[in-house]
């Protein structure tokens, strides 16, 4: 079965302390994403990744890093979190043959104190 | 920032068909429309695209005007699990990027 599965799925934390949040799918596809949604903002691209060791920055990157060190996994890194990280985050991905249609994790609910 | 504009909510009876509008007065030649929904918090899951032919599948059907610059999503006998916000966004086939706007929050009723 075709899956985007992200790691963990609630998490509380406090300011300053470093976070990972993974993201992993089995479909072999090239690119992967990462996005927040926040009530009256809606969803917003972090940071993208084409393929094994090429990411760029989407629209809101400040204060994460990713790293694409193999095809399938595509972790978040919250180095230093602050409050207003607090959201939810959403991994996903597509392939580059099937462009149209991005295949979305369940969603990360993150909250730091 | 979002290039579509939508409804911010609809209501819909169960059984009857549910059609969403969305204009996009911008689009390009090359850009494509596409439909996302999201339900309740979970992840958005795609249900259909096209750059101007009419195009149905098993979910939806999305009917483009001559134009472009307007489109409509039919779900032709809605259901209480299709209450979702759907988001209708355009971007050039190929580009990794969706923009999701505010979206329509459709709410299927009894």
């Amino acid at each position: 079965e075709a899956q985007v599965t992200q790691n963990p799925r609630y998490l509380i934390t406090v300011t300053g302390k470093k976070l990972t949040v993974t993201c992993s799918q089995n479909m072999n596809h090239e690119y992967m994403s990462w996005y927040r949604q926040d009530p009256g903002l809606g969803l917003r691209q972090i940071y993208y990744s084409m393929n094994v060791e090429v990411t760029d920055k989407g629209d809101v990157p400040e204060g994460y890093k990713v790293s694409r060190k193999e095809k399938r996994n595509f972790p978040l890194i919250l180095e230093s979190p602050s409050p207003n990280q607090t959201s939810l985050y959403f991994c996903a991905t597509h392939s580059e043959s099937s462009y149209n249609e991005q295949f979305f994790g369940p969603g990360t609910r993150l909250t730091v104190l | 920032d979002a290039k579509t504009t939508q409804p911010t909510s609809m209501d819909c009876a169960e059984g009857r068909a549910a059609n969403l509008p969305c204009n996009h007065s911008t689009i390009s030649g090359n850009e494509y429309v596409y439909w996302y929904r999201q339900i309740h918090s979970q992840g958005p899951q795609y249900i259909i695209h096209g750059l101007k032919n009419n195009e149905t599948n098993e979910m939806a059907s999305l009917i483009i005007t001559e134009d472009r610059k307007s489109s409509t999503l039919i779900l032709p006998h809605a259901t209480l699990r299709d209450t979702a916000v759907y988001y209708c966004i355009v971007r050039v086939a190929g580009d990794g990027k969706l923009i999701f706007g505010q979206g329509t929050e459709l709410s299927v009723k009894p």
